[in-house]
């Protein structure tokens, strides 16, 4: 199993552009999750999905948005990208089950300049 | 204010040394995670801790769980440089719509550092 990958590692986008972020996991895992991460601020819950068509909003939502249409993709969209969304996104996936322990991508390094 | 506070927010050890980090939070907890992250890398996850006083060891570290205190520990015995990375608590707190199951929140993080 490849586990949880995210495209692309880096990326650098000027104000106003758009982008999306891949996110693929091979693991039949239900729930799905974006974070981003910045620096001493740990990791905050952007988008979250239970499942293929069911998303819902987490901590950090505004300027951005996702879909679910399979089980293995969790597509995160950046519209009209602004310096404040210079993080980097990490991507995770997990059961339902006791634990949900979550199992998280590589991440992707974006600067917006 | 963070929900979940972590200290110190960072740590310098010489090799060898014995080191202890705190994850606390300022609500009702339900299970309590700990990753390691390094530099540019994704979460690696270390161990989760279900019931008050629950405590996991994973070859030197160890974490433990106070849930009336509403605190989880990570120590880690005689500190090596592979030990060196990010550590990060994530739990599901009681919000007052109800537990957040599935939806993780994160302390700030741990950022440790140790000499040879």
């Amino acid at each position: 199993n490849a586990g949880v990958t995210q495209t692309p590692k880096f990326r650098i986008l000027k104000i106003g552009q758009s982008m999306t972020l891949q996110c693929t996991q091979d693991m039949n895992h239900n729930y799905m999750y974006w974070y981003r991460q910045d620096p001493g601020m740990g990791l905050k819950l952007i988008y979250y999905s239970v499942g293929a068509g069911i998303t819902d909003k987490g901590e950090v939502p505004n300027g951005y948005n996702v879909s679910r249409s399979t089980t293995e993709d969790f597509p995160l969209r950046l519209e009209l990208a602004a310096p404040s969304q210079t993080s980097v996104y990490f991507c995770a996936s997990s059961w339902i089950d006791n634990t949900y322990e979550q199992y998280f991508g590589p991440g992707t390094r974006l600067t917006v300049t | 204010s963070q929900e979940l506070e972590q200290s110190p927010q960072s740590l310098i050890v010489q090799e060898g040394k014995n080191l202890t980090i705190n994850c606390t939070s300022s609500k009702t907890l339900y299970g309590l995670y700990w990753y390691k992250q390094k530099y540019g890398e994704g979460l690696i996850f270390l161990m989760m801790l279900q019931k008050g006083g629950e405590e996991k060891s994973h070859e030197k570290i160890t974490a433990k769980l106070d849930e009336k205190k509403q605190q989880s520990s990570l120590h880690i015995t005689a500190s090596q440089p592979s030990h060196a990375g990010i550590y990060l608590c994530g739990a599901f707190l009681r919000n007052a719509g109800g537990t957040s199951y599935g939806k993780l929140t994160f302390g700030q993080g741990t950022i440790l550092t140790v000499h040879p």
